[in-house]
């Protein structure tokens, strides 16, 4: 099984800044690595795919990088409805085994 | 628009079984690769199981294998689990998932439902 690691665990981040969350793959996953935006209450949403694609209607404020083991996730300026859980998710094997990192906090600090 | 709507949530012992379904809408279902997903209260998400647009291919995650099985009916445009042997560690929110977003490989999951609650406790 390919483990997902994630940092920091918390990040807090004023309004307007950037924020940087981190991704670890225990193995290569090529570039088969996505990033959901998750909030109290509700589903999970796809805002980043093949480690740097935005899906569609997300803002060019998020970006994604990297490859192999280590990822990035930037939110260049925090707007106020980004503060929320950020997961990694690896879907490089097939059969699937798809594997999601313990997620990251992004609070207002 | 695409819509999931899953169902069958509930309380259950341990033991128990229980059937979850997730009804689809807003595109052509018999084309598309499904998925369940799970969330443990507080915790973060696991994938659990896929089924091929045919329903011929499925795969579990090894927590459930053995234990869930994936299916679905193409006419009635429904994906189901059904879970049997439930633990109390398989209590968590199920979402049913599906490709989207602009992204083409199963895996990146761009439309979700809104989940449904399975509780298993004595």
């Amino acid at each position: 099984e390919i483990v997902m690691t994630q940092s920091p665990v918390t990040l807090s981040v004023s309004p307007g800044e950037r924020a940087t969350l981190s991704c670890r793959a225990s193995q290569s996953v090529s570039s088969n690595l996505a990033w959901y935006q998750q909030k109290p209450g509700q589903a999970p949403r796809l805002l980043i795919y093949g480690a740097s694609t935005r899906a569609t209607g997300v803002p060019a404020r998020f970006s994604g990088s990297g490859s192999e083991t280590e990822f990035t996730l930037t939110i260049s300026s925090l707007q106020s409805e980004d503060f929320a859980i950020y997961y990694c998710q690896q879907y490089n094997n097939w059969p699937p085994d798809d594997t999601f990192g313990p997620g990251t906090k992004v609070d207002v600090k | 628009e695409v819509e999931l709507v899953e169902s069958g949530g509930g309380f259950v012992q341990p033991g128990g079984s229980l059937r979850l379904s997730c009804a689809a809408s807003g595109f052509t279902f018999s084309t598309y690769e499904m998925n369940w997903v799970r969330q443990a209260p507080g915790k973060g998400l696991e994938w659990v199981s896929y089924i091929s647009p045919s329903g011929n291919s499925m795969y579990y995650a090894d927590s459930v294998k053995g234990r869930f099985t994936i299916s679905r009916d193409n006419a009635k445009r429904s994906l189901y689990l059904q879970m049997n042997s439930l633990r109390a560690e398989d209590t968590a929110v199920y979402y049913c998932a599906r490709i989207g977003g602009g992204c083409s490989y199963n895996g990146c999951y761009g439309y979700w439902g809104q989940g449904t609650l399975v509780t298993v406790s004595p």
